[in-house]
């Protein structure tokens, strides 16, 4: 089975204590996202990495920033955590498959982050 | 804004079919119909796609219409881990960059 984690899965911190989030899949996919989801506005596209050392910014990405050192692992970084950036958070990979349209988004369980 | 639109919420009984529409009307020759569904405390799962032919899979049927500005999630024999809200969403794949706009979906109930 194709599987997307993430660590940790709940996470409470005080405002201006930095965040990791981590993210792995073990598909060997190349492209990954980090999102986040909020009552009534739907997923929030943070960044998106193409591959190693390969990122770019999403809709969202003020306040946080990404780290991709290997192919498998996706990290998702707050400095000085805001309330405002309580959410929960979802990675996801990209399986391209074998035919050009057969593209799907595997999603991990999240974490779900409170900053106080 | 949204580029869908479906119902809040089904009911259904353990093991009948059901049928979740969405209507997408002004739908791009390039788009494709995804659907997701998302359980609580969970990541959104993908279920199936299509660009104007039915498919199927382990999971559904995806019935689209003619003049592709509708689709229909058929679902055989509900069960309660079926329970979830389903997302119907457009996207057009391998573009990389992809935003996932979900909105409500429709939540469907699944009675035992």
């Amino acid at each position: 089975d194709m599987k997307v984690t993430q660590m940790p899965r709940y996470l409470i911190k005080r405002m201006g204590e930095n965040v990791l989030l981590e993210c792995g899949q073990d598909m060997s996919h190349e492209t990954m996202y980090w999102y986040r989801q909020d009552p009534g506005l739907g997923l929030q596209l943070i960044y998106i990495s193409y591959d190693v050392d390969s990122n770019s910014e999403g809709d969202i990405p003020k306040g946080y920033r990404v780290s991709r050192k290997k192919r498998e692992h996706f990290s998702l970084i707050l400095d000085s955590a805001k309330t405002n950036q309580t959410s929960v958070y979802f990675c996801a990979s990209r399986s391209p498959g074998t035919n050009f349209n057969q593209d799907t988004q595997y999603f991990g369980p999240g974490t779900r982050l409170l900053v106080l | 804004d949204a580029k869908t639109t479906q119902p809040d919420s089904m009911e259904s009984t353990e093991g009948e079919t059901v049928h979740l529409p969405c209507s997408h009307a002004t739908i791009s020759g390039n788009e494709y119909i995804y659907w997701y569904r998302q359980v609580p405390l969970q990541g959104p799962e993908y279920v199936t796609h299509g660009l104007q032919q039915n498919t199927t899979n382990s999971m559904a049927f995806l019935a689209i219409a003619s003049d592709r500005k509708s689709s229909t999630l058929i679902l055989p024999h509900v069960s309660l881990r079926d329970a979830a809200v389903y997302h119907c969403i457009l996207r057009v794949p391998l573009t990389g960059y992809q935003n996932f706009y979900f909105g409500k979906g429709t939540s469907l109930t699944v009675i035992p």
